[in-house]
């Protein structure tokens, strides 16, 4: 079962901002948020990921809420390129488990010019 | 994801055929995955190789064979015990100490 709460469907405008939130109260301390999208018939393309502290990278940046229990991806200046569904994952690093992603449904963002 | 290949694209099995769809990788990563999507669905695990000549069994592995033979590939067999095989499969990789996985650029795999 998915960790994380995103909602359904988001709009956005392009050229704007798009912040994509993600709820994660019950992550671990070793837990890290990551973040794909996943444009229609393709595969999941990486994003970003974090553990504590914010990330930025030349696609996105990932603001976690000092609790750890929620996190935004922004991606700052929207395309529509950009409209895809966003999965936020959490996920153990560095331990003998499987590896296995858990994606949920994810928030399918509409950049509308 | 860039050194990642799956080849079909599409793929068309008949009734009571085995097909293999074929994961290929040049990033020289130690872990391969196989996932299978449904539409509007999550990704659910297949099989699963951390290192070359083993593999595991995912949470769907029933009706379906892998190999890995070699590091750089990890071909899944859809086989005649999977009965309900229309799906959007997925390759990943992952360098290892679980690490970021990428994905490749998914085979289709329709029923005639």
């Amino acid at each position: 079962d998915a960790k994380t709460t995103q909602p359904p469907s988001m709009d956005c405008a392009e050229g704007r901002a798009a912040n994509l939130p993600c709820n994660h109260s019950t992550i671990s301390g070793n837990e890290y948020v990551y973040w794909y999208r996943q444009i229609h018939s393709q595969g999941p393309q990486y994003i970003i990921h974090g553990l504590k502290n914010n990330e930025t990278n030349e696609m996105a940046s990932l603001i976690i809420t000092e609790d750890r229990k929620s996190s935004t991806l922004i991606l700052p200046h929207a395309t529509l390129r950009d409209t895809a569904v966003y999965y936020c994952i959490v996920r153990v690093q560095g331990s003998s488990n499987t590896g296995k992603l858990i994606f949920g449904q994810g928030t399918t963002l509409q950049v509308k010019p | 994801d860039g050194g990642i290949t799956q080849s079909p694209k599409y793929l068309f099995r008949k009734e009571g055929q085995n097909v293999t769809l074929s994961c290929e990788q040049n990033l020289n990563h130690d872990a391969m995955y196989w996932y299978r999507q449904d539409p509007g669905q999550g990704l659910r695990l297949i099989y699963y190789s951390q290192i070359v000549n083993d593999f595991q069994k995912g949470d769907i592995a029933e009706g379906y064979s892998v190999s890995r033979e070699k590091k750089e590939s990890f071909p899944l067999t859809v086989t005649s015990a999977q009965k309900n095989p229309t799906a959007f499969y997925l390759c990943a990789t992952q360098r290892g100490g679980f690490e970021t996985q990428y994905f490749g650029p998914g085979t289709r795999l329709l029923v005639l």
